[in-house]
């Protein structure tokens, strides 16, 4: 069975960074792009940045909004995805969700999220 | 950036029917588009991908068509538990974008 949880959030001050986790197990992760995406307090979805697998040389895109703030990483021997977020804003804050992304490079698994809150 | 707009953004339906939720690309995207559920307080969940593909262990009452810029979702036999937001989303090309969302109310 397909897991995905995330972790790492909590309440920051503006300016402020945090890192975030995502641990991934019943699945070779290493096979797989990986992304994150967010949700702001009743808000839709937003895709926030993807990294690639290790034969696309583990290569980023990353939303205008975050560019510069946040970097994506992952550590196949851990099977585990990261975010670190710096220079955090206000509008930062928001549900973060990592995701898999499937052959067919459209979404498949979704981890349970975890709710980080920019505020002073 | 590619715009995705849904319509409608709400909608009502009794157990029984049969709904559809229209996604309209702002350029042509192929079939590079896919549809998730989301329930309150829970995580998105995959239902269609590739305009009309269903995701492993997703009941055929949810069907996807279109291409290049205009697709629909239609959810049949609606039941209690279809009661959730629908959103579509583009991966054609970067930054990935969604639609706004269509809430669905089951009467």
């Amino acid at each position: 069975e397909v897991q995905l949880v995330e972790s790492g959030g909590g309440l920051v001050q503006p300016g402020g960074s945090l890192r975030l986790s995502c641990a991934a197990s019943g699945f070779t992760f290493s096979d797989h792009y990986m992304d994150w995406v967010r949700q702001a307090p009743g808000k839709g979805l937003e895709w926030v940045g993807r990294t690639r697998k290790k034969a696309n040389g583990y290569t980023t895109e990353y939303a205008a909004s975050v560019k510069g703030r946040f970097t994506i990483s992952r550590d196949d021997s851990k099977s585990s995805l990261y975010l670190q977020m710096n220079s955090l804003k206000t509008e930062d804050t928001a549900v973060y969700y990592c995701a898999t992304v499937g052959s067919h490079f459209a979404f498949d698994y979704w981890g349970q999220g975890t709710l980080v809150t920019v505020s002073s | 950036d590619i715009q995705m707009t849904q319509s409608p953004s709400s909608l009502s339906a009794s157990v029984g029917d049969r709904v559809t939720i229209t996604c309209r690309a702002s350029q042509g995207i192929s079939n590079y588009l896919a549809w998730f559920q989301q329930k309150p307080g829970k995580a998105p969940k995959s239902l269609i991908y590739a305009a009309s593909s269903l995701q492993s262990g997703v009941p055929t009452k949810f069907s996807g068509s279109g291409s290049e810029t205009d697709f629909t979702l239609t959810i049949s036999s609606l039941q209690p538990e279809d009661s959730a937001t629908y959103y579509c989303q583009q991966y054609n090309s970067y930054p990935l974008t969604f639609g706004q969302g269509t809430r669905l109310e089951i009467k």
